[in-house]
């Protein structure tokens, strides 16, 4: 099975300044899709970006944005301009092409915005 | 919107009870999923189903059982509740991976499990 992991447990950052969330992840598979979800405090969890791995580019949704180092197996998430809004947990997920479709989740990273 | 919906909250039961979470969604996916989600450990996969009447263990299926008798509908038993399995419980849907665009998994509010 694939394995994801967040080395980051917590995490601070000010609010309007710029935070990188780590995620590595361990596969043998060259097609997969790697994705960071975000679980605000009592809420349901929503997607924030997606990334698929056959694509070079790195994505990025609005202030959201990924470095993808395929060759590394590396995943960052990098939030600009960081709002009290996303103060959430962030959990880095990967999705298998193979069997069930499977998805494996990292143990996540609590994000702390300081006003 | 997709919308995976959790019967249940908040639950409080006891030690031995037979606990029944059920779990519907609206967008007719074929993937449904149950999680236990406990602080420092993530999500871990218990079990999923990737049709009806069919399923797969995930990575920690002991203590409970799944029933998918219906596409949209994935139930979460807990044969004899025990202590160690207070926990949130989240379901979730996806519809089966395609080439281009990728899918997300679609997670419900998730299911407050106490046992005492």
């Amino acid at each position: 099975a694939q394995t994801v992991t967040q080395s980051q447990p917590e995490m601070s950052v000010q609010e309007a300044e710029t935070v990188t969330l780590s995620c590595t992840y361990d596969t043998s598979e060259s097609d997969y899709y790697l994705f960071w979800y975000k679980q605000p405090p009592s809420r349901q969890m929503i997607l924030v970006i997606r990334q698929e791995a056959y694509k070079q580019q790195n994505a990025t949704e609005n202030r959201f944005s990924v470095n993808f180092q395929k060759a590394a197996k590396s995943f960052s998430l990098k939030i600009s301009d960081s709002q009290l809004g996303d103060a959430a947990m962030y959990f880095c997920a990967y999705r298998t092409l193979a069997g069930g479709n499977q998805f494996y989740f990292g143990t996540g990273t609590s994000l702390t915005v300081i006003p | 919107d997709v919308k995976v919906t959790q019967s249940s909250r908040y639950l409080v039961k006891r030690t031995g009870e037979k606990v029944f979470l059920e779990c519907v969604q609206d967008m007719d996916h074929e993937n449904m999923f149950w999680y236990r989600q406990d602080p420092g450990l993530g999500l871990r996969l218990i079990y999923f189903s990737y049709d009806v009447k069919m399923k797969e263990k995930g990575d920690i299926p002991e203590g409970y059982s799944v029933s998918r008798e219906k596409k949209e509908r994935f139930s979460l038993i807990l044969e004899s509740a025990s202590t160690n399995q207070t926990s949130m419980y989240l379901c979730a849907s996806s519809p089966r991976v395609e080439w281009m665009g990728g899918n997300t998994i679609y997670f419900g509010e998730g299911s407050w499990l106490t046992v005492v």
